[in-house]
């Protein structure tokens, strides 16, 4: 139980353009979702937190108009990453903390990631 | 702000050897979790566990909250373990990763 997916898995991307990456809970209701970006061989870093139906907080030097998060409703969570340039690009993992049979409030639960390559 | 510190950086086994892994963090914390993350990114929740002991077949982990740390065991180790383990800690809503350890078990 307790699934978050994650699309897409993979994107590659020319300089300039915006990309959205989508996260759902899938068997609970995500009411606090959490955006992480790794890049490689590093630990996750948070860049933000979404409750449903608010404005994310972003984390110290994470730019929130490059970085949109939206979450509309208790099973998805969007992140588009505007404008994108080659520095952005990096492994961006979305996890969800919420309420249901198969969920524990305790626990963040993390979907699959998605690799981004601006070109 | 908190401070994870997980060693060993890297740890090479053979198949069949056993392995702790340790966390280290620098204040109280609400919530500690150990995960693993398999070759394909995917994080994997091992253990959430912030003080005691708990097992879950050949894993295991202990956290003693009042010397701020975790260890984490791996017996009979197989070479589906390979990844990276990382520890996080939850001082107030989010959590603050340590810097993970990549085992590799070798056949």
């Amino acid at each position: 139980g307790a699934v978050v997916s994650q699309h897409p898995s993979r994107v590659i991307c020319k300089s300039g353009t915006s990309v959205k990456i989508e996260c759902r809970s899938l068997d609970f209701q995500a009411t606090t979702m959490f955006w992480y970006r790794q890049f490689p061989k590093q630990s996750l870093m948070l860049m933000a937190t979404s409750n449903e139906g608010s404005k994310a907080t972003y984390e110290q030097g994470v730019e929130k108009d490059k970085f949109l998060i939206n979450h509309a409703s208790l099973t998805l969570s969007t992140l588009t990453v505007t404008s994108a340039h080659p520095e952005d690009s990096s492994f961006y993992i979305c996890s969800a903390r919420g309420i249901g049979q198969e969920a524990s409030t305790d626990t963040q639960y993390f979907g699959p990631g998605t690799r981004l390559t601006v070109l | 702000g908190i401070q994870v510190e997980q060693s060993p950086p890297d740890l090479i086994l053979q198949e069949g050897a056993n392995s702790t892994l340790r966390c280290n963090f620098s204040d109280s914390v609400n919530n500690l979790q150990w995960f693993h993350q398999n070759p394909w990114g995917q994080l994997i929740n091992l253990f959430y566990i912030p003080s005691g002991t708990k097992q879950n077949g050949r894993l295991s982990a202990t956290t003693v909250a009042t010397e701020r740390y975790s260890l984490l065991y791996i017996s009979s180790s197989q070479t589906t373990d390979s990844g990276v383990y990382f520890c996080a800690v939850e001082p107030g809503g989010k959590l603050i990763f340590g810097q993970g350890t990549e085992l590799s078990v070798k056949p």
